[in-house]
């Protein structure tokens, strides 16, 4: 079955760069996917089909799909970006994927 | 603008049939530009996808679950729903309804409901 490996965890600082990556065999060839939760709340869409940002998500999201890598860039990260992020992929075995999340601590 | 929001139990007993009903508000079920899903989340832990439905009714299910799973669709109430039998422990999740759309070789959520926490007790 499909899997996407994520890293547990991401610290930042106020105003810096996260890079947040999202790693699965040749998932450049697919579309990738971000979700942002923030603790109690639903997930949201930040970044589909790779690059596109959904009508509201802040420029400062953007996201990349290359090899086996997609990364999901916040340029000048601010304290309301902390949250779990989760990449998903669609694989046409496995079905919807879902990278295990990442918490992004800025402080 | 759209919103969903789940109902059912939030307790069910092990080995009986987990039911939630996911009320769509602001659009309709019967657009033919969506498919309407189901994901978990149990504590602590990260998403599942366990299926999603067109309104036509046709259906995907994740393999891993589904033996269990039934997803419907009652386009004259704006709803769909839920069915997980034989439900254990391991069923214990935040389950959440959304908007699924297909894009290139792909399916991915747009809009989630709140979510209803769903415990299975022994």
């Amino acid at each position: 079955s499909y899997e996407l490996t994520q890293p547990p965890s991401v610290s930042v600082s106020p105003g810096q760069t996260a890079r947040i990556l999202c790693s699965g065999h040749k998932l450049g060839n697919k579309y990738a996917f971000w979700y942002q939760q923030k603790a109690g709340q639903s997930p949201v869409l930040v970044i589909y089909q790779d690059t596109k940002r959904p009508s509201g998500i802040p420029e400062r999201f953007s996201g990349s799909n290359s090899g086996n890598t997609a990364t999901l860039t916040i340029n000048g990260t601010q304290v309301m970006d902390e949250a779990d992020y989760y990449c998903q992929a669609w694989d046409s075995n496995t079905g919807g994927v879902f990278g295990g999340g990442t918490k992004l601590t800025v402080l | 603008q759209l919103q969903l929001q789940e109902s059912g139990p939030c307790l069910v007993k092990s080995s009986e049939t987990l039911s939630l009903t996911c009320t769509a508000s602001g659009g309709s079920i019967s657009s033919n530009s969506f498919y309407w899903g189901w994901l978990r989340q149990p504590p602590g832990k990260g998403l599942e996808w366990i299926g999603h439905i067109y309104y036509s009714g046709s259906t995907y299910c994740n393999p891993s679950l589904k033996s269990r799973v039934i997803i419907s669709v009652d386009t004259s109430k704006n709803q769909f729903s839920l069915k997980l039998s034989s439900v254990t422990a391991a069923d214990t999740a935040v389950y959440y309804c959304a908007r699924v759309l297909r894009g290139s070789y792909s399916y991915y959520m747009d809009v989630w409901g709140k979510g209803t926490t769903v415990t299975v007790s022994s």
